[in-house]
C-alpha cells in the first residue's frame, strides 16, 4: 500500500534559520512526487512535481529535491510568512495521490 | 482565488441527515477529486471522477457517493451524517495529476 510519512510533524524557527522538511515514502511505480502549502482554513496551495530521483525543483526561498525513498524540502532564510503546513504527496500506478499528515512549519521574527 | 469553487463555505447539520456539497471545476479540467480532512487524519482521498465517470475511489464509506455533471461540476452527498462526519470537504481539479491539483477553499461541515 502507497504511504507517505512526514517528520518533523512541527518546526519552528528564527527568522532567517534555515532548515529542512522531510518526506518519506513507499509506493509502487512512483508517477510523481508533490508538495503543497496550507494555510489554516484554506485548501493546499501546489508548490512542486518531482518525477524522479536526483531531480531539483525551486521557488523562491524553498527546494525540493527527491530521492528513491524520500524528498526533502529545504527552506532557505525563512520569513514569517512561510509560516504555513507544507504537505507532501504521491502518485503510483494506482493513480490517486496520497497526501502525507504535513509539517507545521513556524517562523518567529 | 484559485479557479475551483466549492459551495456552501460553511454547514452546520444534525446527526442522522443528509447534506450535499457542490465544486465546480477550474476552467478546462476533466478531473474532480474529493478529499476529506480531519484535525486527526491528515487529507483522506475520497474519489475521483474523470469527464462523468468514476476513475477511482479511496476511503469513501457507503454513507458518500459523487458525481460528476455534464457540464463537469460535482457533488458529493454524505448521509446518514455522524458527529465523526465533522471535517473539512476539498475539491481538487486538474487537467493531469502530474502538474498538480487545484484546490478549492473547502467546505467546513459540522455536524452537532
Amino acid at each position: 500500500e502507497d504511504q507517505v510519512t512526514q517528520s518533523p510533524e512541527a518546526l519552528r524557527l528564527q527568522e532567517g534559520e534555515s532548515s529542512s522538511l522531510n518526506c518519506s515514502y513507499t509506493v509502487s511505480g512512483l508517477r510523481g512526487l508533490f508538495w503543497y502549502r496550507q494555510d489554516p482554513g484554506k485548501g493546499p496551495e501546489f508548490l512542486f512535481t518531482l518525477y524522479s530521483a536526483g531531480e531539483e525543483k525551486e521557488k523562491e526561498r524553498l527546494k525540493a529535491t527527491l530521492t528513491k525513498k524520500e524528498s526533502f524540502l529545504h527552506i532557505t532564510a525563512p520569513k514569517p510568512e512561510d509560516s504555513a503546513t507544507y504537505l507532501c504527496a504521491v502518485q503510483g500506478s494506482a493513480s490517486k495521490i496520497i497526501f502525507g499528515s504535513g509539517t507545521r512549519l513556524s517562523i518567529r521574527p | 482565488d484559485s479557479g475551483v469553487t466549492q459551495t456552501p463555505k460553511h454547514l452546520i447539520t444534525a446527526t442522522g441527515q443528509r447534506v450535499t456539497l457542490r465544486c465546480s471545476p477550474r476552467s478546462g479540467d476533466l478531473s474532480v477529486y474529493w478529499y476529506q480532512q480531519s484535525l486527526d487524519q491528515g487529507l483522506q482521498f475520497l474519489i475521483q471522477y474523470y469527464n462523468g465517470e468514476e476513475r477511482a475511489k479511496g476511503n469513501i464509506l457507503e454513507r458518500f457517493s459523487a458525481q460528476q455533471f455534464p457540464d463537469l461540476h460535482s457533488e458529493l452527498n454524505l448521509s446518514s451524517l455522524e458527529l465523526g462526519d465533522s471535517a473539512l470537504y476539498f475539491c481538487a481539479s486538474s487537467v493531469t495529476p502530474r502538474e498538480g491539483y487545484t484546490f478549492g477553499s473547502g467546505t467546513r461541515l459540522t455536524v452537532v
